[in-house]
């Protein structure tokens, strides 16, 4: 079975600082895995996500993550946060040939101006 | 391209009561899944639709069915509704499901309230 940990509730963080948000995952064979972001009443958005290849993923909104095998890893993170980046961010794992996304639960992230 | 819409976006109906929702995927996309979202479950996958066959079911029971048309919308509907019912619930499109590359995109949600 596929499954998500994302360790942290909330990830406080000063406008201007950088801001990681963290994610382990568990799979049996090659993980396919996907950062989403939500606001507030609306449902998710894409922003990154890695299949193979560099294990650094560029995607939206200055947004990158970086996969790490051994280590089981695909934080998400930005080298300098908005305060319009408050939102909850959700890691998510899916195995080719099962296109059921496991979510983590969740991490509340605030950016204090 | 018009993003994945969901209709309605709010709804309230009392227990024992029945609900569908509906959901049209981006133009071109043939998969389409739905996933509960609940404070105390997070996130979790109902089942997807391919070609008007369910292609993948999660863990619910069977008052959750659902079902897609030619045309790629699904709906999905809950029949004697529980108080734990109550959550957002979320639909996915992709193109095909078939390519490792394929990304599921959302759409804002239904918001059901089970009083």
């Amino acid at each position: 079975a596929q499954s998500v940990a994302q360790p942290e509730d909330q990830v406080n963080v000063a406008e201007g600082n950088p801001l990681t948000v963290k994610c382990t995952y568990s799979v049996s064979g090659n993980p396919y895995l996907f950062w989403y972001v939500q606001y507030p009443n609306r449902g998710l958005q894409f922003l990154l996500k890695y299949i193979t290849g560099d294990n650094l993923v560029k995607g939206s909104y200055g947004f990158e993550a970086e996969f790490n095998k051994s280590q089981t890893s695909f934080h998400l993170k930005k080298p300098s946060a908005l305060v319009s980046d408050s939102a909850l961010y959700f890691c998510a794992v899916r195995v080719y040939g099962n296109n059921r996304l496991a979510f983590g639960k969740g991490n509340q992230v605030v950016v204090i101006p | 391209k018009a993003g994945v819409t969901q209709t309605p976006r709010y709804l309230i109906k009392t227990r024992g009561q029945q609900v569908t929702l509906s959901c049209s995927p981006i133009s071109g996309h043939r998969s389409v899944s739905w996933y509960q979202q609940t404070p105390g479950q997070g996130l979790q996958f109902l089942f997807e639709y391919f070609s008007e066959t369910q292609r993948n079911k999660g863990n619910f029971p069977g008052r959750f069915s659902g079902r897609q048309f030619s045309n790629s919308r699904s709906e999905m509907n809950v029949s004697t509704l529980e108080l734990g019912d109550s959550a957002l619930y979320l639909c996915a499109s992709m193109a095909s499901g078939r390519s490792r590359t394929d990304t599921q995109y959302f759409g804002p949600g239904t918001r059901l309230t089970v009083l």
